[in-house]
Order: structure tokens, then C-alpha cells, then sequence
């Protein structure tokens, strides 16, 4: 596989329900990202792991709780969960820049998606 | 304070024409970089184009250029020859700066609804 592949796709659960998502790239980066897509409204970063560190915690609540095992995987566990959760979640990944300035060496590559309904 | 609007919510373009997306933002840094994804119906955020705040010349891949124009600070996307498969959601995103630790922030706008017909 190449990219960046995200499961489940699709995820219905229940508030007390504990489920987690999972990411993984296969573009040899070394940065993940976590971001939420709502309906109408532009996407929000919620986590950055960079070198297996978590760098980024965007005031995210604490039913959301991410794993970063090693480079390659990027884990979302959910629990607990309210309607207003439900969105598309996306996985990223990009290159930590080796010089910071210009250029598109970071660029952030995104997985399908998870869509996640919590009823 | 929007950092990124995009005032288009839909488009209509005929198949093989050009169409341009507008995306204007707003920064008080000198570096940045504006990028442009594509998210088909599937969900996945596809990569499209990119431009630096120092690049002098637009950027252009394939069919995808960028109408960078930095004094009005907008950064349009012109896809030409238009195809059934382009039929897609289109956002423009900024990269302003970077994360201690690594990694960059990007801030995205609400996107375009972009529909290629017969």
C-alpha cells in the first residue's frame, strides 16, 4: 500500500462506547497529524506527533486521546463521546523540514478519512 | 479573525473550460506558504498545488496554476481544461509557521464546491 490509509472508514457508536481509530503512512515521514472536518466549517487540527513526540494538543477534550507508537502508526482512542463529535476524521503526515523557510517539503498528505457518527 | 477566505461555496464550469477558484488570505509574516487540496466525495484531501511567499513565478502542475498575487494577497486556483473528475470540494490552506518539536500548522478556509457538467 502506499499513502497514507486510515480504518475504519466509517465508525457509528454510542456515547459510552470506547473505540479507536488508526492511520497509517507508508511515505517514510516523521510528522502526524490528527484533524476534525465538520460540517460546514473548515478543518481543526487537534494533535501533532513529530518524531513520536506529541508537539501539538490543539484544546482538544480529554475523550479524545492519541497514541503515537512509532513513525509509521497514529492511533485516535475515543471514549465517552458526545453527538457533536461526530465528523470526518482525517490522519496526516508530512516531513518534519529539515530548513525551515520556503518550499513544499512539508507538505501534509492526508488519508480517506474516518467518518464517525456517535449517536 | 478568517485567515483564509474562500468566497465561493459553489462553482458550475463546463466540461473542457477553464475555471478559477478565489482564495484571498490574510498574514502579517513575510514566509508562508499557500497550498491547494482537492476532497473528492471519498473524503480524502488530495494535494494539488503549492506556492511560497518568495516564489516569483506562479506555480503551475499539469493542469492546476496558481494566480498568486501578493500585494492583494490572493492566491487563486486556475484548473484548465476542465474534467467529469474534477467534480470535487477545493480548499486553500497557509502554512504560517512551524511547531517547536517539528511539524507545520496549516490553517484552511471553508472551500469551494467546484461541479463539472456536460
Amino acid at each position: 500500500e502506499t499513502g497514507v490509509t486510515q480504518t475504519p472508514r466509517h465508525l457509528v457508536m454510542g456515547m459510552t462506547n470506547k473505540k479507536s481509530l488508526k492511520c497509517e503512512q507508508h511515505l517514510g515521514h516523521n510528522a502526524m497529524y490528527w484533524y476534525k472536518q465538520s460540517a460546514k466549517k473548515p478543518l481543526e487540527l487537534m494533535f501533532v506527533y513529530s518524531l513520536e513526540e506529541r508537539v501539538e494538543n490543539n484544546s482538544v477534550p480529554s475523550r479524545f486521546s492519541p497514541e503515537c507508537p512509532n513513525s509509521s502508526h497514529l492511533f485516535l482512542h475515543l471514549h465517552t463521546l458526545q453527538p457533536e463529535d461526530s465528523a470526518l476524521y482525517l490522519c496526516a503526515s508530512s516531513q518534519v523540514a529539515p530548513i525551515i523557510g520556503q518550499g513544499a517539503a512539508d507538505t501534509q498528505y492526508f488519508g480517506p478519512g474516518t467518518r464517525l457518527t456517535v449517536l | 479573525a478568517q485567515k483564509i477566505t474562500q468566497t465561493q461555496p459553489g462553482m458550475f464550469v463546463q466540461e473542457k473550460e477553464a475555471v478559477t477558484l478565489d482564495c484571498t488570505y490574510d498574514t502579517s509574516d513575510q514566509s508562508y506558504g499557500l497550498f491547494w487540496y482537492k476532497q473528492p466525495s471519498s473524503g480524502e484531501m488530495i494535494f494539488l498545488i503549492y506556492q511560497g511567499s518568495y516564489d516569483e513565478q506562479n506555480a503551475t502542475e499539469g493542469r492546476y496554476s496558481l494566480n498568486f498575487q501578493k500585494a492583494r494577497k490572493s492566491a487563486n486556483l486556475v484548473i484548465s481544461a476542465s474534467q467529469l473528475g474534477d467534480s470535487a470540494m477545493y480548499f486553500c490552506a497557509m502554512r504560517e509557521g512551524w511547531i517547536t518539536g517539528g511539524g507545520n500548522k496549516l490553517t484552511f478556509g471553508t472551500g469551494t464546491q467546484l461541479k463539472v457538467e456536460l
